[in-house]
This record gives structure tokens, sequence and C-alpha cells, in this order.
């Protein structure tokens, strides 16, 4: 899988947008984007995922870069409980998913009140 | 919908013990469930990947004889950690596919099973 890069951590008030940013200049065509986060003592949970255009779910919002080196995963109005790791992960399509995920250190959320 | 449960959610024993964690997909089939460990203050790393009916697959230097994997249905697979010693004290965490989907899919994960080797 190619390579992300995530900042280690950011912070951000209670009721703010958060922009979490992921670059990922060596993506191939066929790479789709996703993202997962972990809270505290659980395991991850998906939160989005894109290949072109932008998305949004109930979640979170992924704008995607138009050379897709780079997205940004938004959360709209963030809650003491979005604090987590956040993980930007690249999946190929082939395979129907067949193989598991290769997590980096993601980007450590921390929300203050 | 979509949900994985890991049970135990933590276990507490002595080196030498066999100790079996259980992932079940409660409301789908999944031909393939994956295992992860996670070390304190590190990411997820995946230790197998498990196939219903058929042998797993591990990751380069993961020990298969140590670590066993059955996937005898499409809702349960078991990772037994053979002889536990206290470095293989971590958090273990494991994710499935629903057979039913293809292409680009989420994973689905449990809540992990806390082990610690005394």
């Amino acid at each position: 899988d190619a390579k992300t890069t995530q900042p280690n951590s950011m912070e951000s008030n209670e009721e703010e947008p958060v922009h979490l940013p992921c670059n990922h200049s060596t993506i191939s065509g066929t790479d789709y984007i996703h993202w997962y986060r972990q809270l505290p003592s659980q395991g991850p949970e998906y939160v989005i995922h894109g290949l072109t255009s932008n998305v949004n779910n109930r979640m979170a919002s992924l704008a995607i870069a138009e050379d897709r080196k780079s997205s940004t995963l938004i959360l709209h109005r963030a809650t003491l409980r979005d604090a987590a790791v956040y993980y930007c992960i690249l999946r190929e399509n082939s395979g129907g998913g067949a193989d598991g995920l290769t997590f980096g250190k993601g980007t450590h959320l921390i929300i203050q009140p | 919908g979509a949900v994985v449960s890991q049970h135990p959610s933590w276990v507490i024993c002595k080196s030498g013990t066999s100790v079996k964690i259980e992932c079940r997909s409660l409301d789908f089939q999944a031909t393939t469930m994956f295992w992860y460990r996670q070390f304190p203050k590190q990411s997820l790393m995946l230790m197998a990947t498990s196939n219903e009916g058929s042998k797993a697959t591990y990751e380069q230097g993961v020990e298969k004889d140590k670590f066993l994997i059955n996937h005898a249905s499409l809702t349960l697979s078991t990772l037994t950690v053979t002889s536990a010693h206290p470095e293989d004290s971590s958090f273990y965490i494991c994710s499935a596919k629903n057979r039913l989907i293809y292409s680009n899919q989420p994973q689905h994960f449990g809540d992990g099973t806390r082990l610690s080797i005394l």
C-alpha cells in the first residue's frame, strides 16, 4: 500500500470545525482513501472513504485534492467524543478488500472544552 | 449494523498459560477476518488473515505456532496465544469483511482484547 503522512497531533476547541490533513503523494489511480479513528481503549471505527470526489456522511466530510495527492477529513463541529487517533489509509481497489489494513501513526486529535 | 464482537475484553493470566480470544460477526457473514496487535503508544500491526475453512495467512515475523487461528464458521474466528509470556502482553483487535459486499468496503472492528501476562 502507498504511504500516507499525517501530523502527529492536532488540537481544536469544542464545537469548532476540524480539518485533519493527509498527504499521499505516491497514491495510485486505483487507491481509495479511507479514514478510521480509534478512541482510547477501543478498536478502530470506520469514518469515511472516497476515490476522487468529495464525500459526505453523518460523521464527517472528505475533501480530496484534484491531483489526489492529499486529502482532508473535516469534522464540522467537534465534540469531546471526537477526541481520538485518526488514521488515513490507502487501499487498493483490487481483491475486494481482501487485505488487512496498514495503519500509520495517525493524528492524535485533542479537543479542548 | 455490521457489528463485530470480541471476547473477552481483557484477560490477566500467568506466564505459560494459553489464552483464546473470540471474534464474532454478529449481523453478517465474514469469509475473511483479520487479527491485529497494538502495543502501548504504537499503531495497529496486522498479524494474520483468517479465512473461513482454510489456513490463516500470517504476516512476516508472526509465529504461526504461537498464534493459532481457527476460522471454523462464517461468523467466528478465534486466536489462541499459546504459552503466553509477558512480551505477548498487548491489545489484540480483530476485524471482519462482509462476504456479501465486494469492492472497497470498510472493515468492521471489534473493541479489542487487552491481554496482560504476569
